[in-house]
């Protein structure tokens, strides 16, 4: 069936450090992953999405990488910042047009001043 | 801020009421969308409407509804209040049907 994980629970880094948040999805037919940020006592906050045609995309300071052949997600964060504190949750759509979002659990990246 | 609109942010009631939440969704967006997050279930997916028709559903339960207004706000109705409906309710509102989801900041929902 289809279910999207996450393999770390917890990640602390230290400020100025790169980060690497991990997901695995089981559906292979799974055509658009987000990454999503939540903070405490927010709503999720889009970071960044990538297509299953595509293997890499770059944002500010972010990248998002998709390994098909695994059924790997990743997001790398660079020099990380306080304020990068926060849960990040993976999340995929069966099909492009098919609006319903399933969401891995989380994972809590803590910044170390 | 989002610019997704929830209101009340919070609300504490008892088993067996009846609640509503509402949510205004971004201006000139015409999907959106409900989510339950629980500590035990993560996001769920519950509801999506696109235009004033429901669109796609989750794993709703039959005592919750939704609808969406000519307006374009929706309203997320929760009936016969179990404990287990404790939860934060999101809404998300996008574009159209193929665009990014953008989230509310919420309503917490008490069932004591």
């Amino acid at each position: 069936g289809e279910s999207v994980g996450l393999h770390l629970p917890t990640l602390s880094v230290q400020e100025g450090d790169n980060s690497i948040i991990n997901c695995a999805y089981s559906n292979s037919a799974s055509d658009y992953f987000i990454w999503y940020k939540q903070e405490s006592g927010k709503g999720p906050q889009f970071i960044i999405d990538i297509r299953s045609n595509m293997d890499k995309r770059q944002g500010q300071r972010v990248t998002v990488l998709l390994n098909k052949t695994v059924k790997h997600l990743s997001l790398q964060i660079a020099a990380t910042q306080p304020g990068d504190s926060a849960v990040y949750f993976c999340a995929e759509n069966l099909n492009f047009g098919n609006e319903k979002l399933t969401f891995g659990t989380g994972t809590r990246l803590t910044i170390i001043p | 801020d989002s610019g997704v609109t929830q209101t009340p942010k919070h609300l504490i009631t008892a088993t067996g009421q009846r609640v509503t939440l509402r949510c205004s969704p971004r201006s000139g967006d015409l999907s959106v969308y409900w989510y339950q997050q629980s500590l035990d279930q993560g996001l769920q997916f519950l509801i999506q409407y696109y235009n004033g028709e429901e669109r796609a559903k989750g794993n709703i339960l039959e005592r919750f509804s939704a609808q969406q207004f000519p307006d374009l706000h929706s309203e997320l109705n929760l009936s016969s209040l179990e404990l287990g409906d404790s939860a934060l309710y999101f809404c998300a509102s996008s574009v159209g049907q193929e665009d990014i989801q953008y989230f509310g900041a919420g309503t917490r929902l008490s069932v004591l």
